[in-house]
């Protein structure tokens, strides 16, 4: 039971190149995530789903796209990475129990030059 | 932004001693959980208070919720040298799905061995 998973690890990219990271979770869970994390300013919520087939925008979408045709793989692509999207980025997941509470994959350390 | 405000930002306390931080939020929720994440790894969940609750436990863990002034505290008792983490608060609030929540900012918490 891996739990949640993320591939990669790390990232350097150049501005306006592309890219897509892989969120896998082995736990049957409903809901995804994604987040970024910058200094000082904690989790913000990129896109999320309900369930396979379906997106949502959260919080700071812009500049980001996913995809969760599977429900154990959540995607989230870049089509033209700008500096401003270096970050940590970590996927989640939570299933139906009364909490909702959220399981985390390692993150990828993504650079954008 | 919803994103509420965490207290301190950074706590240095010695092994043994008690941290306190703090956690507002800005509407009514459903429920509120704490996180804890290692430098470099994913969130860990912690523990969830719901908004009917006032005090919970979990070990040497103690959440108190007041809703009436949109706060919350997480007590960590005899600290350790393993509890050096940052600790994040999230919500989830009324109105929106239980699966989505806002996160804090962070309080960096250091103990010295």
């Amino acid at each position: 039971n891996a739990g949640v998973t993320q591939t990669p690890k790390f990232r350097v990219l150049k501005t306006g190149q592309s890219m897509t990271l892989l969120c896998a979770q082995d736990m049957n869970h409903e809901y995804m995530y994604w987040y970024r994390q910058d200094p000082g300013m904690g989790l913000r919520l990129i896109h999320y789903s309900v369930g396979e087939g379906t997106t949502a925008k959260g919080e700071v979408p812009d500049g980001y796209n996913v995809s969760r045709l599977k429900k154990q793989n959540f995607l989230l692509g870049l089509e033209s990475a700008a500096p401003s999207q270096t970050s940590v980025y970590f996927c989640a997941s939570s299933g139906w129990t009364g909490s909702y509470e959220q399981y985390f994959g390692p993150g990828t350390r993504l650079t954008v030059t | 932004s919803q994103q509420g405000e965490e207290d301190p930002q950074a706590l240095s306390i010695q092994e043994g001693e008690n941290a306190t931080m703090n956690c507002s939020y800005k509407t009514s929720i459903n429920n509120l959980q704490w996180y804890r994440q290692n430098s470099g790894r994913g969130l860990v969940h912690l523990i969830l208070i719901r908004s009917n609750e006032r005090e919970k436990h979990s070990g040497r863990l103690r959440v108190t919720l007041d809703t009436s002034k949109k706060s919350s505290s997480l007590l960590i008792t005899a600290s350790r040298a393993a509890d050096t983490a940052s600790y994040f608060c999230a919500y989830a609030y009324s109105g929106a799905g239980s699966y989505q929540l806002t996160f804090g900012k962070g309080t960096k918490l250091s103990v010295i061995p």
